[in-house]
């Protein structure tokens, strides 16, 4: 298996821009999540996906966020207006298909770091 | 709502020394998952195991042990003669189970206990 690819990994950004992190997960997963994280802190929950479907959001995902599977495969998150508060480690995974699915092992990427100034 | 407690931020030990990171949990759901994560430096989290609430049984892989006691909600990892390469960010994490008592991936995660293993 290739990997849970994140790209870019490092994103420097000026408050009120836009900004769109890609995941490609591993290639049969069907199940994929995005998480974030801070400085010091675990991951936080911020939506998942089966398939095309995004099945949950958290209260985390505000307005300005959009997560998006358009064929089932690659993820894109989104984030409109950046603010400083936004800086984190951003994290996808993916997960198989099938009963293995439901052990919530979940396979990674490195992250993309996003910073506002 | 579901929280998980690592109460070591960090801990230091010298290479073939046992440790133990420590994982407490609350959840109102009778069926839940138990999970440990590594974070080496480089970012990517790895899963190291899972639990579910039904089963008490310790478990034991190579040098890495894990104590369930569900009267104490605890989780606790021993890593046993620990390595330089055990040095990474460990995350105990909690995840509800659907009905029919699978679980998914929305996994609560612990803040993490920094494991520095000097040689």
């Amino acid at each position: 298996d290739t990997g849970v690819s994140q790209n870019p990994r490092h994103k420097i950004t000026k408050r009120g821009q836009n900004v769109t992190f890609r995941c490609d997960p591993i290639s049969e997963h069907n199940r994929l999540y995005w998480y974030r994280q801070t400085l010091g802190q675990g991951p936080e929950f911020l939506t998942y996906f089966q398939n095309e479907a995004q099945l949950e959001k958290s209260r985390l995902l505000s307005d300005r966020f959009s997560a998006e599977r358009p064929k089932g495969s690659f993820s894109t998150l989104e984030i409109q207006r950046t603010e400083q508060g936004d800086s984190a480690m951003y994290l996808c995974a993916s997960s198989r298909p099938g009963l293995a699915a439901n052990t919530g092992e979940l396979f990674f990427g490195e992250g993309s770091r996003l910073t506002v100034l | 709502a579901q929280k998980v407690t690592q109460a070591q931020t960090e801990i230091s030990v010298v290479e073939k020394e046992d440790v133990t990171l420590d994982c407490v949990y609350e959840t109102r759901d009778t069926t839940y998952y138990l999970f440990w994560y590594k974070q080496p430096p480089s970012g990517e989290l790895v899963f190291l195991i899972r639990r579910n609430s039904f089963d008490e049984q310790n478990e034991i892989s190579g040098r890495y042990s894990w104590n369930f006691q569900k009267s104490t909600s605890s989780f606790n990892f021993t890593i046993t003669a620990s390595q330089v390469v055990d040095s990474a960010v460990y995350f105990c994490a909690l995840s509800e189970a659907w009905a029919g008592g699978t679980s998914y991936g929305k996994l609560t995660f612990g803040q993490g206990t920094i494991l520095t293993v000097h040689p």
